[in-house]
């Protein structure tokens, strides 16, 4: 199994630009979500999605859009990206919620917005 | 006030040194808690989950305790390989969310 993945590892974008991140998991989890990571603040979940059609709003949500056409896969959209949006963006799936055990990460993107 | 509070340290401690670490918690909602493991530019990972009576796993403790709203970990024997961040982390929404702490930074030295 490959677990977590997501691509691509390094990005830089330009003010305005949009892109999407990509996360895909081959071990069946029905829950998957997506975490950005700055310094001084920890994880922030972005959103969520506890099966396939159905997501959520996590506690930063603004300037980004999630689908979950499938099981396997969760991309992170960036719609106008901006300064603010620079970070390393964690994926995350689980078997099932997060109150009953682990959750496995991808290895993280690195984005910089210009 | 931020629902994990973590202290960001960092701990310098020497190979062999017991060393502990303290979380505190803001909902008293929050029903799962867990300590995680990052190390420089890696992905988290799962270190152990906490429960509470307490548990043990070789040279690792968890503690809870609901009434304070207070999670521990307990190191001994402190390894070189144990140098990395460690993140204290809490279910929220009902069980849907994790909320994570800043996590505290830990350094051993020779």
């Amino acid at each position: 199994n490959a677990g977590v993945t997501q691509t691509p590892k390094f990005q830089v974008l330009k003010t305005g630009q949009s892109m999407t991140l990509q996360c895909a998991q081959d071990m069946n989890h029905e829950y998957m979500s997506w975490y950005r990571q700055d310094p001084g603040m920890g994880l922030r979940l972005i959103h969520y999605s506890v099966g396939a059609g159905i997501t959520d709003q996590g506690e930063v949500p603004n300037g980004y859009n999630v689908s979950r056409s499938t099981t396997e896969d969760f991309p992170l959209r960036l719609l106008s990206a901006a300064p603010s949006q620079t970070s390393v963006y964690f994926c995350a799936s689980s078997d099932g919620l997060p109150i009953s055990g682990e959750q496995f990460f991808g290895p993280g993107t690195r984005l910089t917005v210009l | 006030r931020k629902e994990v509070e973590q202290d960001p340290g960092p701990f310098n401690v020497p190979e062999g040194a017991t060393v502990a670490f303290n979380c505190t918690y803001s909902n008293s909602a929050s029903q799962s808690f867990f300590w995680y493991r990052q190390d420089c530019r890696k992905e988290p990972k799962l270190l152990m989950s906490v429960y509470s009576s307490g548990n043990e796993d070789g040279r690792f403790t968890a503690q809870l305790n609901r009434a304070s709203q207070y999670i521990s970990l307990l190191i001994r024997d402190s390894k070189l390989s144990d140098s990395a961040t460690y993140l204290c982390v809490v279910t929220t929404g009902g069980g849907n969310k994790l909320t994570f702490g800043t996590g505290t930074q830990l350094k051993v030295e020779l």
